[in-house]
């Protein structure tokens, strides 16, 4: 049912550099800004990166988020144990007239 | 602060109907964007609903259009999710958002629809 596609996990060691895909069409990421959504076991989600450029207040700067076309990605930058989470994209779609949202991708620190 | 605390889930038969509330605090739904967003068990979010700042324009998933109704009562300052015709395949914890960035959640309200 997912229209945005995450790979479905990714890892790394602390400190590392960790990247995560999200892949789109036109109609969404093509044509709207993609949010970043962090999910920490048996936890609500909380929005990490939105509308292109913001990061909410309490969110940290190792997190950052970029698009192109229609594809866009997570960046977490000096990965801690702590970011072991699942993660979701989402953007607004304008044929569906609502938010789709990615598969997720579980984050392992290694 | 933003608070959002969502009920009315629970067990209900396939086709049955149930109501879900979500009342806020540190917002004013009337004036806010709203989105339902459900998780069932191991999978990822979907979103089920969503209202607009102003009201003028409201949204259902593909999943639940023509069973599902989101509504808002300034009155008691909460956001509902009337569902009708339920299936099994409704099962899921259901969020309240609030935002056009879904930017405050719920702990959800879990609906379990099973004969």
């Amino acid at each position: 049912q997912s229209v945005l596609t995450q790979p479905p996990s990714a890892s790394g060691t602390p400190g590392q550099r960790l990247t995560i895909s999200c892949s789109g069409s036109g109609s969404n990421i093509g044509t709207n800004s993609v949010n970043w959504y962090q999910q920490l076991p048996g936890t609500a989600p909380r929005l990490l990166f939105y509308s292109y450029n913001q990061r909410p207040s309490g969110v940290p700067d190792r997190f950052s988020g970029s698009q192109s076309g229609t594809s866009a990605s997570l960046a977490i930058r000096g990965l801690q144990s702590e970011d072991e989470a699942d993660y979701f994209c989402a953007a607004w779609d304008d044929s569906r007239n609502g938010f789709v949202f990615g598969t997720g991708t579980t984050v392992t620190v290694l | 602060e933003v608070q959002l605390v969502e009920s009315g889930g629970g067990l209900v038969q396939p086709g049955g109907s149930l109501r879900l509330s979500c009342a806020a605090s540190g917002i004013t739904v009337d004036n806010s964007a709203m989105h339902w967003v459900r998780q069932a068990p191991g999978k990822a979010l979907e979103w089920v609903s969503g209202i607009n700042w102003s009201g003028s324009n409201r949204g259902y998933g593909d999943s639940v259009k023509g069973r599902f109704t989101i509504s808002r009562d300034s009155a008691k300052n909460s956001l509902y999710l009337q569902m009708n015709s339920l299936r099994p395949e409704d099962t899921a914890l259901y969020y309240c958002a609030s935002g056009e960035a879904a930017d405050s959640w719920g702990q959800g309200t879990l609906v379990v629809v099973s004969s």
